[in-house]
């Protein structure tokens, strides 16, 4: 079964510095993955989608993500981040599972910005 | 705008009460998801239905939640009976699936939290 870990629980950066918040993944084959923010008290929004093709992906809201197989990796950056970026941040991986894929999530990461 | 839509946004209930959580998926999605998400477990996947078929729903605690879509336009979560140990946010997701691939983004709803006292 396909698997997400997001090993950082909580990640503070200043206004304007770079950020990365790290994603991998666990998955027999290709896999299709998914960066999603939630904002507090809302549901949560896509930022960005891998399914083949360039390996670095660009998202909305400034936000990219390189895919690197040999690293099972799926980390996303941003060269300057904005205090509206503070968020929990959650990394997917969509499996197929027999006649059916499913979503599954890495536990998140929470982003506080300080000014 | 096109969006996924459940009800009720906030429900506080006592133990042993029924719950019922609703949700419209966006029209012509073909898959529709249920999730909960709390402080210690994240985000759990409870059902998810293909067109309107439940696919998968081992997520699920058996004895007390059901999980059905009596139409493309609604899909229900109920428990019964509830427990503090309910106490989550659950969301709705819906997306399009072509076989078992997605094609797109998974949409999700704002979600219904639920209090169990």
């Amino acid at each position: 079964a396909q698997s997400v870990t997001q090993p950082d629980i909580h990640i503070t950066v200043s206004e304007g510095a770079s950020l990365e918040l790290r994603c991998n993944y666990s998955y027999g084959a290709t896999p299709y993955l998914f960066w999603y923010v939630q904002s507090p008290g809302q549901g949560l929004q896509l930022l960005l989608k891998y399914f083949s093709g360039d390996t670095l992906v660009q998202g909305i809201k400034g936000f990219e993500a390189e895919f690197k197989r040999s690293q099972s990796s799926f980390n996303l950056r941003k060269p300057s981040v904005h205090w509206s970026d503070a968020a929990e941040y959650f990394c997917a991986v969509v499996g197929n599972t027999g006649t059916a894929s499913k979503l599954t999530f890495g536990t998140g990461t929470r982003l506080q910005v300080t000014l | 705008d096109a969006r996924v839509t459940q009800t009720p946004r906030d429900k506080v209930t006592e133990m042993g009460q029924e719950v019922t959580m609703r949700c419209q998926p966006i029209l012509g999605h073909n898959t529709v998801f249920w999730y909960r998400q709390t402080m210690m477990q994240g985000l759990e996947l409870l059902a998810y239905f293909r067109n309107r078929a439940p696919l998968d729903d081992s997520g699920m605690p058996k004895d007390r939640f059901s999980a059905e879509m009596p139409d493309a336009t609604l899909a229900t979560l109920k428990i019964q009976p509830s427990e503090p140990r309910d106490s989550a946010v659950y969301f709705c997701a819906s997306g399009f699936f072509s076989g078992s691939v997605i094609t797109g983004e998974l949409f999700f709803g704002e979600g219904s939290r639920l209090t169990v006292l």
